[in-house]
């Protein structure tokens, strides 16, 4: 089975622009989480997705949105970037939502705001 | 809210010794999961084991272990014979049992281990 894969792997954008990051969860998984992770502020849980339905949303700002299409891939999207959203960012996937599920990441995108 | 700490930024040891990295964590829950992930450079983060709350006995895998102490609220990891491939970040980790919180990993810094040949 392939495993997660994030696109694209590398983005480089400028303050103000916006950028969409894209996630495909291992066939068959229905849940998607999202990780933000930096050297300052390590890893941040940003949100979490089941069957198309936000189930949990992180401490980041209104800027930060996320959807879920019915095939289960996930797209986050963060608006009029800033400086300090650079960092990588990590999608997770796991068959159901629930406590017992495993979560399997992806390889990340690495966002660079100039 | 839980918080989750890893007070050594960067270990190291010698090939096929042994090595503990340490995790400490606060919460009123009583039902939770801990897990170690692995983040070798340039790479992605697998798990490495998990643990939960409600169970006693401490969690292995192969030549992983760890040490869950839940009154002290300390979930150390034990990596024995330690391999070149073993080198990577650490990061434990806490998910609340509640359904509330289903998927939500809560991070510590990380230690970063290395391995000498």
């Amino acid at each position: 089975k392939a495993g997660v894969t994030q696109t694209p792997r590398y983005l480089i954008k400028t303050r103000g622009q916006q950028v969409t990051l894209s996630c495909s969860p291992i066939s068959g998984h229905r849940s998607v989480s999202w990780y933000q992770q930096t050297p300052g502020q390590g890893l941040q849980f940003l949100f979490e997705y089941f069957s198309e339905t936000q189930r949990n949303k992180g401490n980041f700002p209104g800027r930060f949105s996320g959807r879920q299409f019915s095939n289960s891939r996930s797209e986050m999207n963060v608006s009029t970037l800033e400086l300090g959203d650079s960092a990588l960012y990590l999608c997770a996937s796991s068959f159901g939502w629930g406590v017992r599920e495993t979560q399997y990441f992806g390889p990340g995108t690495r966002l660079l705001v100039l | 809210a839980q918080t989750v700490t890893q007070s050594q930024p960067e270990m190291s040891v010698q090939e096929a010794e042994t090595v503990t990295l340490s995790c400490t964590y606060d919460t009123s829950e009583s039902d939770y999961y801990l897990f170690w992930y692995k983040q070798p450079p340039s790479r992605q983060m697998i798990l490495v084991i998990r643990q939960e709350a409600y169970k006693q006995q401490n969690a292995t895998e192969n030549r992983f272990s760890v040490n869950f102490q839940k009154a002290a609220k300390s979930f150390s990891l034990k990596i024995s014979d330690s391999q070149l491939g073993d080198a990577a970040m650490y990061f434990c980790a806490y998910r609340s049992g509640g359904i509330q919180g289903a998927q939500k990993l809560v991070f510590g810094q990380g230690t970063r281990l290395t391995i000498n040949p």
